[in-house]
């Protein structure tokens, strides 16, 4: 079964520190990984997309890596804002053999950055 | 340009009324989609559309209905609202080529939240 996971389910840190929120993901055949940001009462907003080819993708502070033999995906933050506290989102895409393309979204990591 | 536009923001409905969730788009976009979100789910495919008059099920679709007559908009219908109906309702859209959304990015809207009493 195609599946998203994500970890942790929730984090806390301090302004101006680093984090990193995992990916591990079963999503077969792979097509492409999306990071995606939601604040509170919004609609998602993407941060990035990765192909099968691409190890690393960088959006300002956002740094998503790529590991297409392991499954896995991480986003990393650098220099956290207040305004960086909100659920990410990871969303794997397959390709069906009709040509059409399914998201498969994970439950999000929900940072919370403390000043 | 607007973007992605829901109406309305927020929605109580009795059980068993019917309602339509509206979403418009002014990027051209020829893919459009509902989802729902739920605590503890990650979002899930409700309908999806490649292109004016073409329409399709996702993965949640019983209890909705939905046309796309013109580009701009897609209309998610309600039929007989149930308590396990209240839920976040996003629509996206993105680009499209040979009718799949393929690396372009899904822009969402700001969601209806609906709540079936």
């Amino acid at each position: 079964k195609n599946q998203v996971e994500q970890s942790p389910q929730s984090l806390i840190i301090l302004e101006g520190k680093n984090c990193t929120l995992q990916c591990n993901y079963t999503v077969s055949p792979f097509s492409n990984l999306r990071w995606y940001k939601q604040d509170t009462g919004r609609g998602p907003v993407s941060l990035t997309i990765m192909t099968f080819s691409e190890n690393t993708k960088s959006n300002g502070r956002y740094t998503a890596t790529l590991d297409a033999d392991t499954k896995q995906s991480s986003l990393h933050i650098t220099a956290s804002q207040l305004s960086d506290s909100a659920s990410y989102i990871c969303v794997v895409s397959d390709k069906k053999a009709s040509g059409t393309y399914k998201y498969i979204f994970g439950t999000g990591t929900r940072l919370k950055v403390l000043a | 340009n607007a973007g992605v536009t829901q109406t309305p923001k927020f929605q109580v409905l009795k059980t068993g009324q019917s309602m339509t969730l509206q979403c418009a788009q002014d990027m051209n976009h020829e893919y459009m989609s509902w989802y729902r979100q739920d605590p503890g789910m990650g979002l899930r495919l409700i309908h999806y559309s490649v292109g004016a008059g073409i329409t399709d099920q996702g993965e949640v679709p019983n209890g909705y209905n939905v046309s796309r007559s013109t580009t701009e908009d897609f209309p998610l219908r309600l039929l007989s609202a149930a308590p396990s109906q209240t839920s976040v309702y996003f629509c996206a859209s993105s680009y499209s080529r040979g009718g799949a959304a393929t690396l372009y990015e899904q822009y969402f809207g700001p969601g209806t939240r609906l709540t079936v009493t």
